[in-house]
């Protein structure tokens, strides 16, 4: 069955700091993947997604995510945080009509 | 483009109540739309997928009977949460997806409706 990982449920970096979010994924074939920020109380604002071609895929926000099909993964990177970046991750795979995600990581800013 | 809208964005019943929640398509037609589920600090559950003119898809272990989905337009699918008690209280997302034959696979959210049972 399908299913998404994201192996880390909490991160902390410092404002200025490198980012990675780790997210694996388990499928036959291809995915569709996808990186979702939610705030707190707020809905699902897309990040970045990977349909096919190149597979370092750039986003909003200064965002970047690389899909590594030996690896089965698509982290999400960003080269120096900023404090408004504290919020929910959420990787998400597209499979046929389904969508599923990953339980998601949290990520906290320290100044 | 492809904005989808929920309404109320926050509501507070009594326990016995129902509750319908909208979810609309502002700029595209959506022949499928889905309804989440998220509890505090969780990831997104798949509640259903209604698809415009028939009936919902649901999710194993979903009451179909208590949470009731209409399509019955290419922009607007509704939710009502029928007797609603506490442990419904939850932040539900609606999602629209295009038509295939543009952008496979790829579902616009809504900014969620939070529900609180008293």
């Amino acid at each position: 069955a399908q299913s998404v990982t994201q192996p880390d449920i909490h991160i902390t970096v410092s404002e200025g700091a490198s980012l990675e979010l780790r997210c694996n994924y388990s499928y036959g074939a291809t995915p569709y993947l996808f990186w979702y920020v939610q705030s707190p109380g707020q809905g699902l604002q897309l990040l970045l997604k990977y349909f096919s071609g190149d597979t370092l895929v750039q986003g909003i926000k200064g965002f970047e995510a690389e899909f590594k099909r030996s690896q089965s993964s698509f982290n999400l990177r960003k080269p120096s945080v900023h404090w408004s970046d504290a919020a929910e991750y959420f990787c998400a795979v597209g499979v046929g009509n389904d969508m599923r995600f990953g339980a998601g990581t949290r990520l906290t800013v320290k100044p | 483009g492809a904005v989808v809208s929920q309404h109320p964005s926050r509501v507070i019943c009594k326990s016995g109540t129902s509750v319908k929640i909208e979810c609309r398509s502002l700029d595209f037609q959506a022949t499928t739309m889905f309804w989440y589920r998220q509890f505090p600090k969780k990831s997104l559950m798949l509640m259903a997928t209604s698809n415009e003119g028939s009936k919902a898809t649901y999710e194993q272990g979903v009451e179909k009977d208590k949470f009731l989905i209409n399509h019955a337009s290419l922009t607007l699918s509704t939710l009502t949460v029928t007797s609603a008690h506490p442990e419904d209280s939850s932040f539900y997302i609606c999602s629209a997806r295009e038509p295939s034959g543009r952008i496979y696979n790829e579902q616009f959210f809504g900014p969620g409706t939070r529900l609180t049972v008293l």
